[in-house]
């Protein structure tokens, strides 16, 4: 079974100040890993995506995120956000290549930026 | 480029009622497609998908059917709408040869009353 844990449901921050959204996920093997943000009353766009390789890999608007198979962890991070980035933001996982498209999504954490 | 199309943009249907809603994919060819729902402030799930023009696998039992009738198009229909349906339905599509990285639509927003 696998699953994906976003332990924070909301988060509030001050423009300009640097963010983490935290994300666990559980898989007996290494998965594919992949942040969407979902702006209000539109689809999910992809930020960014982790199959193998470097930890850290960069998405786009300058987000990023880093991989941890100890920790079992893909936290979203961003230097400095801007009012623009207040959306609704889901870690989710793939566990396998087999075209299914079967991604399990984490609950969302509400990102609210306070100009 | 790839484009998504879904339609209609909103919903609003009564209980028991028939619902179709569409999806186009223009710019790809022989993508694989997917359903997913979204109920109101809840994660999404998936409910369908396609690898090719009229096969459709069904993932969840929603009382919901899909179809791919031709190869840039997803159709989600039902005969009759429950009040569970409601929510935020999400088309998207891969290439074939994806890892799993799905693209979605702007989806269609349905509330069943």
């Amino acid at each position: 079974a696998q699953s994906v844990t976003q332990p924070d449901a909301r988060v509030t921050v001050s423009e300009g100040a640097s963010l983490q959204l935290r994300c666990k996920y559980s898989y007996s093997a290494t998965p594919y890993l992949f942040w969407y943000v979902q702006y209000p009353r539109q689809g999910l766009q992809l930020l960014l995506k982790y199959y193998s390789g470097d930890p850290v890999v960069q998405g786009v608007n300058s987000f990023e995120a880093e991989f941890s198979k100890s920790n079992s962890s893909f936290h979203l991070q961003k230097a400095s956000v801007h009012w623009s980035d207040s959306a609704v933001y889901f870690c989710a996982l793939s566990g396998d290549n087999t075209n299914t498209g079967k991604l399990t999504f984490g609950d969302g954490t509400v990102l609210t930026v306070k100009p | 480029a790839q484009t998504i199309h879904q339609w209609p943009v909103a919903e609003i249907k009564a209980v028991g009622s028939p619902l179709s809603l569409g999806c186009t994919i223009k710019g790809k060819s022989s993508p694989n497609l997917y359903w997913y729902w979204q109920a109101t402030g809840g994660t999404l799930q998936q409910l369908f998908y396609s690898i090719t023009v009229g096969q459709v696998e069904s993932v969840v039992q929603l009382n919901l059917s899909a179809s791919r009738p031709k190869d840039d198009q997803f159709i989600l229909s039902t005969e009759k709408l429950l009040l569970s349906h409601s929510g935020f339905y999400l088309c998207a599509w891969s290439p074939a040869n994806s890892q799993n990285t799905l693209y979605f639509g702007a989806g269609t927003r349905l509330s069943v009353l």
